[in-house]
């Protein structure tokens, strides 16, 4: 399967302020998906994103909010923009490396707002 | 809108007993049905999956059972021991198209020593 690397794996950030996400992945895919969860929560998929072309965002997440970039196919950055103390969550990005619906996860980027 | 609903929200066994974790879907195109693992501060691991062309899967004591008709899927763990406490997601997909995977709430197994 794919390997993900992401980073940052932890920050702290303060409200207001804006934080970028990035996700390496060591072959090339089509989509790559970035997910939230919140603390004891499920996982909710925030976006999809593929290359060349504008992300697609689920319902409650919007372009402003969580602007993202696919400038290739091995790389996506995830931007939460104007942070508040809701925003502290798991931020995960995922891909299908197996071409057979299988996602695999990263490790994971937990922000602390405060 | 489409939905998967998880039960129990958490499970205490004791060593050596089973676990059975319950899904149930909405979406009734639904034809791809993984199962992750998710240990403290870890990442969700796939640990098994089943599609829509068949019943059941098993893979050393690690099983899933799917009832298309009903729309659930169960996921059974017989012998448990304590490295299976985590938290495990089931999760419903399509296997095309936007491979959009909606994710149960989860379900937290304490395997008692």
């Amino acid at each position: 399967s794919a390997v993900i690397s992401q980073k940052p794996s932890r920050d702290i950030c303060q409200r207001g302020t804006s934080l970028t996400i990035q996700c390496q992945v060591d072959s090339q895919v089509t989509m790559m998906f970035w997910y939230r969860q919140q603390p004891g929560q499920s996982l909710t998929l925030i976006a999809t994103a593929n290359q060349g072309s504008e992300a697609t965002y689920e319902s409650g997440f919007v372009i402003d909010k969580f602007p993202i970039s696919r400038p290739n196919l091995t790389f996506s950055t995830l931007t939460v923009s104007n942070m508040s103390p809701e925003d502290s969550s798991i931020y995960l990005c995922s891909v299908d490396g197996s071409g057979a619906n299988v996602l695999t996860f990263g490790a994971g980027s937990r922000l602390t707002v405060l | 809108g489409e939905n998967v609903e998880q039960h129990p929200s958490t499970l205490s066994v004791q060593e050596g007993d089973s676990a059975v974790i319950k899904c149930t879907y909405s979406d009734s195109a639904s034809n791809y049905f993984p199962w992750y693992k998710q240990e403290l501060g870890k990442r969700p691991q796939l640990i098994i999956d089943i599609r829509s062309n068949v019943g059941e899967k098993k893979d050393q004591r690690i099983a899933v059972t799917l009832n298309k008709t009903a729309k659930h899927f169960s996921l059974h763990i017989t012998e448990t021991q304590p490295e299976d406490s985590a938290v495990y997601f089931c999760a419903a997909s399509l296997t095309s198209g936007t491979y959009k995977y909606i994710f149960g709430t989860g379900t937290r197994l304490k395997v008692l020593a």
